[in-house]
């Protein structure tokens, strides 16, 4: 079975610099997606970035890019210029690729704080 | 207005009770989804249709039970809700023809007493 595993429950960050949460994940798949999404106090789930496996060019979404390592199983996100909306739950999931498999299997968040 | 609605947003109810909860949807999607949340445990599948007549158990479907009843409608029914269904609970929606990333609704926050 799939697993996804996020290893930082929680992690900080001051305004305007730079934070990367850690995601790797476990599949004997070679056809799957990725994906990054954002929890804020709202509890709506925002898509925050979308990665293809079989596209070695790591997704980019302006402030927010991922280093999509296939090999480590590693997809890790970066914030960039980081902003006091950025504060929320991040959830890596992963699907796979295969028609008629939809489910997203998810990590279990890491809590990103923005220090002002 | 909102891609994905659910209904009610917040429900508090009684052991044994049985509890409907509502998803709409304007995105012209094919697919639905209900997922749980409970703390520390990220979100888990409960039931998924690809349409109206295709409806299909997901990772946790026991003491659940869902009805498709037009593309755009997807409820998730608890017939007696016990208190360890007290959860997030959030619908999903996704095109098949597209991406088919999943897009989700606000989510309805249920406590079971």
């Amino acid at each position: 079975a799939q697993t996804v595993t996020q290893s930082q429950p929680e992690m900080s960050v001051q305004e305007a610099e730079t934070v990367t949460l850690s995601c790797t994940y476990d599949t004997s798949e070679s056809d799957y997606y990725l994906f990054w999404y954002k929890q804020p106090p709202s509890r709506q789930m925002i898509l925050v970035i979308r990665q293809e496996a079989y596209k070695q060019q790591n997704a980019t979404e302006n402030r927010f890019s991922v280093n999509f390592q296939k090999a480590a199983k590693s997809f890790s996100l970066k914030i960039s210029d980081s902003q006091l909306g950025d504060a929320a739950m991040y959830f890596c999931a992963y699907r796979r690729g295969n028609f008629g498999n939809e489910k997203l299997t998810f990590g279990t968040g890491t809590r990103l704080t923005i220090i002002p | 207005d909102a891609d994905v609605t659910q209904t009610p947003r917040n429900r508090i109810t009684k052991t044994g009770k049985r509890i409907m909860l509502e998803c709409s949807q304007t995105k012209g999607h094919d697919r639905m989804y209900w997922y749980r949340q409970d703390p520390g445990l990220g979100l888990r599948l409960i039931y998924y249709s690809f349409d109206v007549k295709d409806i299909n158990k997901g990772e946790i479907s026991d003491g659940y039970s869902v009805s498709r009843q037009a593309q755009a409608k997807f409820s998730l029914s608890l017939e007696s809700a016990i208190p360890n269904q007290t959860a997030l609970y959030f619908c999903a929606t996704s095109f098949s023809r597209g991406t088919d990333t999943q897009y989700f609704g606000p989510g309805t926050r249920l406590t079971v007493l």
